[in-house]
């Protein structure tokens, strides 16, 4: 069975700092996607990464995909408090059952203002 | 284009009764998952539907639980004679096809078994 581990589990940061979120496997991954779920909402959709050591931007967030496939991070600039949410990374394999998510649990993120 | 629409939002049942979650996919998608976040766990996957055929429901119990994807209409997760453990938050996704992996997430269905 192929697990993602996210950390840090929780963070809690104040407005306009820095951070960084993990998303680490012992298994390789053809795709990782990144989402951030509200309470009480869906999942929402940032970003697909597929090659190994791509960057993709989205405004103030950085997602780096690892070289090797088994790991990813979310790097966020100056952080507002719009950015409070729980980031899940999923990864999909290749073949057969490449329709299938596996998540991690997520990282829980509060900006305060 | 409307989202994917789950529905109900909210759902309780007592214990033995059954409950019936609804997903209309995105317009164009004909791929549907479903997939159970259980308190303090991560989202994990039960069944894949394309119309009127299960491709892979390896993720869903053997017991009390069916999904369906008819030619029309929404897809049915089904659960008979729910238990306590039952309770969690449902979400239904779509995508275009298999080829694109990219999954569009309704807003979950949060059942409550009393």
């Amino acid at each position: 069975t192929q697990l993602l581990e996210q950390s840090p589990q929780f963070l809690s940061i104040q407005e306009g700092e820095n951070l960084t979120v993990y998303c680490n496997s012992s298994s390789v991954f053809s795709s990782l996607q990144w989402y951030r779920q509200e309470p009480g909402e869906g999942p929402v959709l940032l970003v697909t990464v597929v090659t190994g050591g791509e960057v993709k931007k989205l405004k103030r967030l950085t997602f780096q995909f690892g070289d090797a496939r088994k790991d990813s991070s979310l790097h966020i600039t100056a952080a507002q408090t719009g950015d409070t949410g729980l980031y899940l990374c999923a990864g999909t394999n290749s073949g057969g059952s490449n329709y299938k998510l596996t998540f991690g649990k997520g990282t829980l993120l509060t900006v305060n203002p | 284009n409307a989202g994917v629409m789950q529905n109900p939002r909210h759902l309780v049942r007592r214990r033995g009764q059954e409950a019936r979650l609804r997903c209309s996919p995105m317009k164009g998608h004909s791929h549907v998952y479903w997939y159970r976040q259980l308190p303090e766990e991560g989202l994990k996957f039960m069944v894949y539907l394309q119309k009127e055929n299960i491709i892979d429901e390896s993720g869903m119990p053997k017991e009390r639980f069916s999904a369906e994807f008819p030619k029309e209409g929404p897809s049915i997760l089904r659960i008979q004679q729910v238990v306590r453990g039952d309770s969690a938050a449902y979400f239904c996704a779509s995508s275009p096809n298999t080829g694109n992996t990219e999954a569009f997430f309704g807003q979950g269905t949060r059942l409550t078994v009393v």
